[in-house]
């Protein structure tokens, strides 16, 4: 079964600090690796998303690290704002992105004033 | 845009019930899928379609049955319900091209069986 495998379960991060967050896989026939970010009540939505072929990506604030070799990935929120506070799934799919996501098992942020 | 829509928001059911979940997107989106959410886990997926008439099984598709008459609209039904189907679920959609890989949620829809 494919799997991802997300830790921590849970985050607290001071106002202005670096949250981190860690995804790992198994199947190597991943080509699309993205990150949602969902609000209570609210569906995910797309956060950044990234492609093996490089190995980091950066949005505003947000970054995903992407180490093939070690089949690991990860989201990191540079100084990290009360808005932030939400659950992020990391999610992986086959087919550039045209099939399912298969998603880890959430973070939840949370980012004190 | 509304984007994708999915009805109810809420619904409690008894044991043994039917229902049919509502999802419509007006993306003209191709790729539409079911997720359900359990409390502390991630999505899981259901059932999935890449085009009217064409649908396919997820991961957890036991007990649901989906139909893909239209691009817009992919409804989940559940013929039995059981305890175990409480979960909130989510549709999606995504337009299916290369490079366009965004998959869109709707709001979801909080399902209880009791």
């Amino acid at each position: 079964q494919q799997q991802v495998k997300q830790s921590p379960q849970s985050l607290i991060v001071q106002k202005g600090g670096i949250s981190i967050i860690n995804c790992a896989y198994e199947n190597t026939a991943f080509d699309y690796f993205p990150w949602y970010q969902q609000f209570p009540g609210k569906g995910p939505a797309l956060l950044i998303a990234i492609r093996p072929d490089v190995s980091e990506k950066k949005e505003g604030r947000f970054t995903i690290s992407f180490n093939k070799s070690a089949k690991q990935f990860s989201l990191h929120i540079m100084d990290s704002q009360p808005g932030d506070s939400a659950t992020y799934f990391c999610a992986a799919s086959i087919g550039a992105g045209r099939r399912a996501l298969t998603f880890g098992s959430g973070t939840r942020l949370q980012v004190q004033p | 845009n509304a984007g994708v829509t999915q009805t109810p928001k809420f619904r409690i059911l008894k044991i043994g019930q039917s229902m049919t979940l509502q999802c419509t997107q007006d993306m003209n989106h191709n790729y539409m899928y079911w997720y359900r959410q359990d409390p502390g886990m991630g999505l899981k997926l259901i059932y999935y379609s890449v085009g009217a008439g064409i649908t396919d099984k997820g991961e957890v598709p036991n007990g649901y049955n989906v139909s893909r008459s239209t691009t817009e609209d992919f409804p989940l039904r559940l013929e039995l319900a059981a305890p175990s189907q409480t979960s909130v679920y989510f549709c999606a959609s995504s337009y299916g091209g290369i490079g366009t890989d965004t998959q869109y949620f709707g709001p979801g829809t909080r399902l209880t069986v009791l």
